[in-house]
């Protein structure tokens, strides 16, 4: 089955820049998107279609994708920031699969 | 403002049916091409696609799940639900409904708070 991989943690100072990788055989022909989840509360959608942000998602937030890897990159990370992060990859044929997430560390 | 809200049974012996409902209110589920979509999250582990279906009838489920899962639609309550047959303890999860963004694709922007479901005799 397919499958992505994130680091288990990701740790970064206040007003740095964290950076989350996802990747996966032929992740370069899917789609990437990222979930933000604190804890106790639903996921929340930050990043779609690899590099768009939904509206009320702050611009420190970004996407990129190159090759079979995506990132998730967050400028000027706030303590606020801390959190769970989950890649999920998609595709037009209904192949969804979400990845192990990675535990953010703002310290 | 849409808002959906899961409810069911949060204790199921093994070996029987799970059964969950989503309620939609704010927006109609017969209406703009969304997918709407069941997730689970085992305690402390990831996030697990369950399915989903648009609302042209067409439905799609997790492989791995597919022989025991039931995605079906009550457009005249506005609501939809799972059935997960033949539960053991790992189906023990918070399980989620979702509707996607804007109806393009599969990335789900509106959540329910989620429900947990302890399977146990």
């Amino acid at each position: 089955s397919y499958e992505v991989t994130q680091p288990p943690s990701v740790s970064v100072s206040p007003g740095q820049t964290a950076s989350i990788t996802c990747s996966g055989d032929k992740l370069g022909d899917k789609y990437a998107c990222w979930y933000q989840q604190k804890p106790g509360q639903s996921p929340v959608l930050v990043i779609y279609q690899d590099k768009k942000r939904p509206s009320g998602i702050p611009e420190r937030f970004s996407g990129s994708k190159s090759g079979n890897t995506a990132t998730l990159t967050i400028r000027g990370t706030q303590v606020l920031d801390e959190a769970d992060y989950y890649c999920q990859a998609w595709d037009y044929s209904a192949h969804v699969v979400f990845g192990g997430g990675t535990k953010l560390t703002v310290l | 403002q849409l808002q959906l809200q899961e409810s069911g049974s949060g204790l199921v012996k093994p070996s029987q049916t799970l059964s969950l409902t989503c309620a939609v209110s704010g927006g109609s589920i017969s209406s703009g091409g969304y997918s709407w979509s069941w997730i689970r999250q085992p305690p402390g582990k990831a996030l697990e696609w369950i399915g989903y279906f648009y609302q042209s009838g067409n439905t799609y489920y997790n492989p791995s799940l597919k022989s025991r899962v039931t995605i079906s639609v009550d457009r005249s309550k506005n609501q939809f639900s799972l059935n997960l047959s033949s539960v053991t303890a790992a189906d023990t999860a918070v399980y989620y409904c979702a509707r996607d963004l804007d109806g393009s694709g599969s990335y789900w922007s509106y959540w329910g708070q989620g429900t947990l479901v302890t399977v146990s005799s």
